[in-house]
């Protein structure tokens, strides 16, 4: 149990365009959900918090008009990367909170690209 | 804060021999810890956790110790196998479910 799922894995897009993450709790509601960012060699880095039918809460530093955070549902967040320069090339790890607990499951990532 | 620009520490080790991944933590508040294991273009899979009330854990080949005085937290996994070869990141959670991610020690297991 307690699966997340992303999609896509992978993106490679041109500067300038949008691009769009699905962040998926298979089995299980997450009232939460959280965003991360990775470069190569690095630790994880919080960028926002997602709560199902809110605003999301964004971390110091991170763009919140560029990184648009959408928790529709209890299932499903999506980001939304705008206007992507190459700087924003990076891992992108959503994770899940199921409530009750304190763990968070993670899903695989998906790797974005920007050209 | 985070560790962003920070190579990550590595250790290397023969296979069959114990590993210690160390980790200091930042806030005192924090009452709950995870080590996770990251292998390369994957996310992070738990390991183990233990609360701030216990000083030590144990679990299959792990043992999770907690240092509260010098906000230090160790992953200790036996008979190291090429299999744990992966990077390794302790996570704090402070009483608001955020969660923070410590540099990352990346262990590399020699036949």
């Amino acid at each position: 149990g307690a699966v997340v799922s992303q999609h896509p894995s992978w993106v490679i897009c041109k500067s300038g365009t949008s691009v769009k993450i699905e962040c998926r709790s298979l089995d299980f509601q997450a009232t939460t959900m959280f965003w991360y960012r990775q470069f190569p060699k690095q630790s994880l880095m919080l960028m926002a918090t997602s709560n199902e039918g809110s605003k999301a809460t964004y971390e110091q530093g991170v763009e919140k008009d560029k990184f648009l955070i959408n928790h529709a549902s209890l299932t499903l967040s999506t980001l939304t990367v705008t206007s992507a320069h190459p700087e924003d090339s990076s891992f992108y790890i959503c994770s899940a909170d199921s409530g009750g607990t304190d763990t968070q499951y993670f899903g695989p990532g998906t790797r974005l690209t920007v050209l | 804060g985070e560790s962003v620009g920070l190579h990550l520490p590595t250790l290397s080790v023969q296979e069959g021999d114990n590993s210690i991944i160390n980790c200091a933590y930042s806030n005192s508040a924090s009452d709950y810890f995870i080590w996770y294991k990251q292998e390369s273009g994957k996310g992070p899979q738990f390991i183990i956790d233990i609360r701030s009330n216990m000083d030590k854990r144990q679990g299959q080949r792990v043992t999770v110790l907690l240092n509260k005085t010098v906000k230090h937290l160790s992953l200790q996994i036996a008979a190291t196998q090429p299999g744990d070869s992966a990077v390794y990141f302790c996570a704090e959670i402070r009483n608001n479910n955020d969660m923070r991610f410590g540099a990352g020690t990346r262990l590399t297991v020699k036949p």
